[in-house]
């Protein structure tokens, strides 16, 4: 796969329902970090996690890193319809400032 | 909330014109950058701007690319001659130099069409 590659596609949950979205990437990174974007708007920043943290949790937000397996997952607890967005994984690599871009999760939830 | 400004938020130009999206980062931040994101696709970076220099840039980002930091404030992106592949969401970033805690700050982009 490729740099940053999320996992589903697409994803249909309902209000209430958690949701997990996972991302892989392939470089040494010394950081992770998930964007949200509504359709056709700008991103926004979620949270970031080190290359040294394993967990880290943002209100209704968890996410976790695996180094040795080059991912990470973004869990988000008893969504709410206003959480509808692509959600995407950017890592900054080792030595770079500047992140690279997963292909996103297209999250849809039902009222 | 500190916030990234891009001025237009949509453009539209004719193929071979040249276009100027132009970007208010935020003051106390030092790393500034292009990123463009094709309908359906996914984000891509183009170039980072950084103590006046571009201090890296992709293979997107070629001769008909500029950047510019024409003041203490603005960043410019000036596209020489807009071809049709050009239309996208262009977006521009910033980030502090000290030890990255909340991300990068993103502008809301602005949308090229190239016609």
């Amino acid at each position: 796969s490729q740099q940053g590659e999320e996992d589903p596609q697409a994803l249909s949950i309902q209000e209430g329902e958690n949701a997990t979205m996972n991302c892989s990437y392939k470089t040494s990174i010394n950081n992770l970090q998930w964007y949200r974007q509504n359709s056709g708007r700008g991103l926004v920043h979620l949270i970031l996690i080190r290359s040294n943290e394993r967990e880290k949790h943002s209100g209704r937000l968890r996410v976790t890193l695996d180094t040795s397996k080059k991912s990470s997952s973004l869990l988000i607890t008893a969504s709410r319809a206003a959480d509808t967005a692509s959600y995407f994984c950017a890592t900054e690599d080792t030595g770079r400032r500047a992140l690279t871009f997963g292909s996103g999760t297209r999250l849809q939830v039902q009222p | 909330e500190p916030e990234v400004t891009q001025t237009p938020s949509h453009q539209v130009t004719q193929m071979g014109q040249e276009v100027i999206l132009r970007c208010v980062p935020i003051s106390n931040h030092l790393y500034f950058y292009w990123y463009r994101q094709i309908l359906g696709q996914k984000v891509e970076f183009l170039v980072s701007f950084y103590n006046n220099e571009i201090s890296e840039k992709s293979e997107i980002f070629d001769d008909q690319f500029s950047v510019e930091r024409p003041d203490g404030s603005n960043f410019t992106l000036k596209i020489r001659s807009t071809k049709l592949e050009d239309s996208a969401m262009y977006f521009c970033a910033s980030r502090t130099d000290r030890g990255l805690r909340g991300g990068y700050t993103f502008g809301s982009g602005t949308r090229l069409t190239v016609v």
